[in-house]
């Protein structure tokens, strides 16, 4: 039952910025906002996740609108190797650990 | 630098033979999790445990798949009989105690091939 909405697919040039849309309009009070990605034949890595601060870390920026309904993962600078299939997944933080990983949207980063 | 590890990495069997895959979690972490992927279908999970309890295996056909933690540092899928629609890769994840910090660490998966 997907919660999110993503593009199926963005291209980015190399070294620029990849700003990845991810639309949440029902999500709840509880529920973060994780991304993931899975790069060809790997398993899903984590990248991020916040509840409605923005947050940072040493892979990408997570922006969250101020009424949580929709998020951006930025990539500030990316390579070649960010080129994957990237997942935007809503839930509660515990209670029911699955994920649910839709179809998410397939970056292509361009030389 | 602490992963999840999967074995086999590749399996190719026959239908109606019985597929063991095993997974290693992350020392520590007590949730481990079994998801199945496949073109047509994506990401699916199968079955997750904590502290080596079983807490949901719904998205398990319960017929043939059975999932299992034997100890901490070991979980297990198995298939049998195995069928050809079971080709698919299946990812092992694990994750660590704690409130708030429900991330998940996948392995490299098993690439299941059942002709």
């Amino acid at each position: 039952d997907a919660k999110t909405t993503q593009p199926p697919s963005m291209d980015c040039a190399e070294g620029r910025a990849a700003n990845l849309p991810c639309n949440h309009s029902t999500i709840s009070g509880n529920e973060y906002v994780y991304w993931y990605r899975q790069i060809h034949s790997q398993g899903p890595q984590y990248i991020i996740h916040g509840l409605k601060n923005n947050e940072t870390n040493e892979m990408a920026s997570l922006i969250i609108t101020e009424d949580r309904k929709s998020s951006t993962l930025i990539l500030p600078h990316a390579t070649l190797r960010d080129t994957a299939v990237y997942y935007c997944i809503v839930r509660v933080a515990t209670g029911a650990n699955n994920l649910f990983f839709g179809t998410g949207t397939r970056l292509t980063v361009i030389p | 630098d602490a992963r999840v590890t999967q074995t086999p990495r590749h399996k190719v069997t026959e239908m109606g033979q019985e597929v063991t895959m095993r997974c290693q979690p992350i020392l520590g972490h007590n949730t481990v999790f079994w998801y199945r992927q496949t073109m047509m279908q994506g990401l699916e999970l199968l079955a997750y445990f904590r502290n080596r309890a079983p807490l949901d295996d719904s998205g398990m056909p319960k017929d043939r798949f059975s999932a299992e933690m034997p100890d901490a540092t070991l979980a297990t899928l198995k298939i049998q009989p195995s069928e050809p629609r079971d080709s698919a890769v299946y990812f092992c994840a694990s994750g660590p105690p704690g409130w708030g910090d429900e991330t998940q660490y996948f392995g490299p998966g098993t690439r299941l091939l059942v002709l």
